[in-house]
């Protein structure tokens, strides 16, 4: 199975500065790894798919890069809205799998 | 507008079974994969399985294999989730997705908790 680390576990910035998640494979996943964001009570929402795409209605701050088994989601400049979990989930191998999750909160 | 609806979830001792149930609707539910993935309390989330549009394919977590198993009718835009020999560890809310280039869309999920 692929396993994915997720750093750092917690990231505490304030509104309106850059937030910098990585996520490092095991193995390569090329570019088959999405970007979830979740807020506490509520279902995951998909931010990002093959690594770069960004989902509908999804904001232009947010944007993902990376191939292989290195890969960031950047949130370029953080709104109150952002603070929330967020998880890297691959599909390029079976059973997937997802990363154990970056907290973003407010510094 | 899509909308995914699990139901299904409740108490079961160790050893139980549940069915859980995922109703599609705003979507042709027959053209997508669809996915269920689970979330103990307070921790990441764990995907759990898959199937294919056609019911032809379908993908386990190892934790679950030989437990759990996923299908779908298509005639009624329902995906199920028959969970047997419940264990402990198996306590979460579960959530229904459909891949769509990554899961764009889940349910509000069902809490299953097992204990005795």
């Amino acid at each position: 199975e692929i396993v994915l680390t997720q750093s750092p576990a917690t990231l505490s910035l304030s509104p309106g500065e850059r937030a910098t998640l990585s996520c490092r494979a095991s193995q390569s996943v090329s570019n088959s790894l999405a970007w979830y964001q979740q807020k506490p009570g509520q279902a995951p929402r998909l931010l990002i798919s093959s690594a770069s795409n960004r989902a509908t209605d999804i904001p232009a701050r947010f944007s993902g890069s990376g191939s292989g088994t290195d890969f960031t989601l950047t949130i370029s400049s953080l709104e109150p809205e952002d603070f929330a979990v967020y998880y890297c989930q691959q599909g390029s191998n079976w059973p997937w799998t997802f990363g154990q999750g970056t907290k973003v909160e407010t510094k | 507008q899509v909308q995914l609806v699990e139901s299904g979830g409740g108490v079961v001792q160790p050893e139980g079974s549940l069915r859980l149930s995922c109703a599609a609707s705003g979507l042709t539910f027959i053209t997508y994969a669809m996915h269920w993935v689970r979330q103990a309390p307070g921790k990441g989330l764990e995907w759990v399985a898959f199937i294919r549009f056609d019911g032809t394919n379908k993908y386990y977590e190892d934790s679950v294999k030989g437990r759990f198993t996923i299908s779908r009718d298509n005639s009624k835009n329902t995906l199920y989730l028959q969970m047997n020999s419940l264990r402990t560890e198996d306590t979460a809310i579960y959530y229904c997705a459909r891949d769509n280039y990554g899961l764009d869309y889940w349910g509000q999920g069902t809490l299953v908790t097992v204990s005795s």
